[in-house]
């Protein structure tokens, strides 16, 4: 069985740095692709950054670009999210989530809350 | 960017009835659209991807149709634990990668 826990959300100052985690199970994480998608408080859905399985292709929202950056360490299975220079706006929950192929998303970790407040 | 709009914003059914939501594409996505449902406190559930294959697992009462810019999600007969918000997401020629507004379907 797939899953997907995320950790790492908490509350934070604006300006500052959080680093998220995603450990993966149940599945050959290195063959996958990876995303992360936020969902604002009473709000839809955003895609935030993409990371192909070997981990040499990225890709992020324009929202998120030169601020957060995707990596993964597939010999631990985890994925990660380092987010710096934190806005309110960034407040959300997280979510980790497997690429089926090519941009669908088969299956979604619980979230962690991000709060960017002072 | 591909910008998603789906229609109605809530729609009102009664348990047993039929229920039709609809997605936009603001340019041709192909077939490479996804839909998901989500009920509160909870993540997405993939419901369909590739404008019509169902995912593993959920019930045939679900369907999509359409291609390029016109999408439908049909559920034939509405069960109560139908009743949550269902979102599209395209998937073609990204980033970004994109969600409609969703549409909450709600008890009348």
């Amino acid at each position: 069985e797939v899953h997907l826990l995320e950790s790492g959300g908490s509350l934070v100052q604006p300006g500052g740095s959080l680093r998220l985690s995603c450990a993966a199970s149940g599945f050959t994480f290195s063959s996958y692709a990876m995303s992360w998608v936020r969902q604002a408080p009473g709000k839809g859905l955003e895609w935030v950054s993409a990371l192909s399985d070997s981990g040499y292709s990225t890709y992020y929202a324009d929202s998120v670009k030169g601020r957060f950056t995707i990596s993964r360490d597939n010999s631990k299975n985890t994925l990660y999210l380092q987010m710096n220079s934190l806005r309110a706006g960034d407040t959300a929950v997280y979510y980790c989530v497997q690429d089926g192929s090519n941009g669908w998303f088969g299956y979604w970790g619980q979230g962690t809350q991000v709060t960017v407040s002072s | 960017e591909i910008v998603m709009t789906q229609s109605p914003a809530t729609l009102s059914v009664s348990p047993g009835e039929r229920a039709t939501l609809s997605c936009r594409a603001s340019q041709s996505v192909n077939n490479f659209l996804a839909w998901y449902q989500q009920k509160p406190g909870q993540p997405p559930r993939l419901l369909i991807y590739g404008a019509s294959t169902r995912a593993t697992g959920i019930p045939a009462r679900f369907s999509g149709s359409g291609s390029e810019t016109e999408f439908t999600l049909t559920i034939s007969s509405l069960q109560s634990e139908d009743f949550a918000v269902y979102f599209c997401q395209h998937y073609y020629k990204w980033p970004p990668l994109t969600f409609g507004g969703g549409t909450k379907v709600e008890m009348k």
